[in-house]
């Protein structure tokens, strides 16, 4: 069982390129998330979809975007990478019954 | 804005003791609390608590819930070097735009030694 699948694992940019991070989950989930875990910090959401062709901001949407491109994927663009975006991404999907999300096992991207 | 806390921020104890991790909050249109742990990847899911009082328990992990005090427990008894990871405690609330939200609390790092 794959879950929700990230890529890249690991990526290092300089600062002011661009990237896009990868999500996808084989559950036929509903809602899918994107979070960034930082040093000492709890799981913060940047944001999320509550279903395909919607997305809506979280709590840290500023130098992000996003795009719901199917069912399946969701994906996590950074248009001029900051150092301060240097985290680890997690990425999770839930489907829209009383059940926890599933995480992915995370990108961990370094902008120099 | 929705607040979780974690407490304490570390706990170094011996294998076969007793711990105990709290978590309090603040959150508006509260709809269920989890506890994930998260050793070296993903958060896994260990518990949702949607009623107070009542204990979910699986193995040596136990946890519960009290909504009138806003606060959960988790027990973990005869701890193992295993259990070394971080425990995070998320509440699960509606957003205004009626989709549900979690909020992390920064994590309790658990160290079992030997």
């Amino acid at each position: 069982n794959a879950g929700v699948t990230q890529t890249p694992k690991f990526q290092v940019l300089k600062t002011g390129q661009s990237m896009t991070l990868q999500c996808a989950q084989d559950m036929n989930h509903n809602s899918m998330y994107w979070y960034r875990q930082d040093p000492g910090m709890g799981l913060r959401l940047i944001y999320y979809s509550a279903s395909e062709g919607t997305t809506d901001k979280g709590e840290v949407p500023n130098g992000y975007n996003v795009s719901r491109l199917n069912k399946r994927e969701f994906s996590l663009r950074l248009e001029s990478a900051a150092p301060s975006q240097t985290s680890v991404y997690f990425c999770a999907s839930r489907d829209n019954r009383n059940q926890p999300q599933h995480f992915g096992d995370g990108t961990r991207l370094s902008i120099l | 804005e929705d607040k979780v806390v974690q407490s304490p921020l570390s706990l170094v104890v011996h294998e076969g003791d007793t711990v105990t991790l709290n978590c309090s909050y603040e959150v508006t249109n509260f709809r269920s609390l989890l506890w994930y742990k998260q050793e070296k990847k993903a958060p896994t899911f260990l518990f949702m608590l949607t009623s107070s009082g009542i204990e979910k328990k699986s193995g040596r992990l136990s946890s519960i819930l009290d909504k009138k005090e806003l606060f959960s427990i988790l027990n973990i008894t005869a701890t193992q070097t295993g259990d070394s990871a971080v425990y995070l405690c998320a509440v699960e609330a509606i957003s205004s735009g009626s989709a549900r939200q979690l909020t992390f609390g920064s994590g309790t790092q658990l160290t079992v030694l030997p």
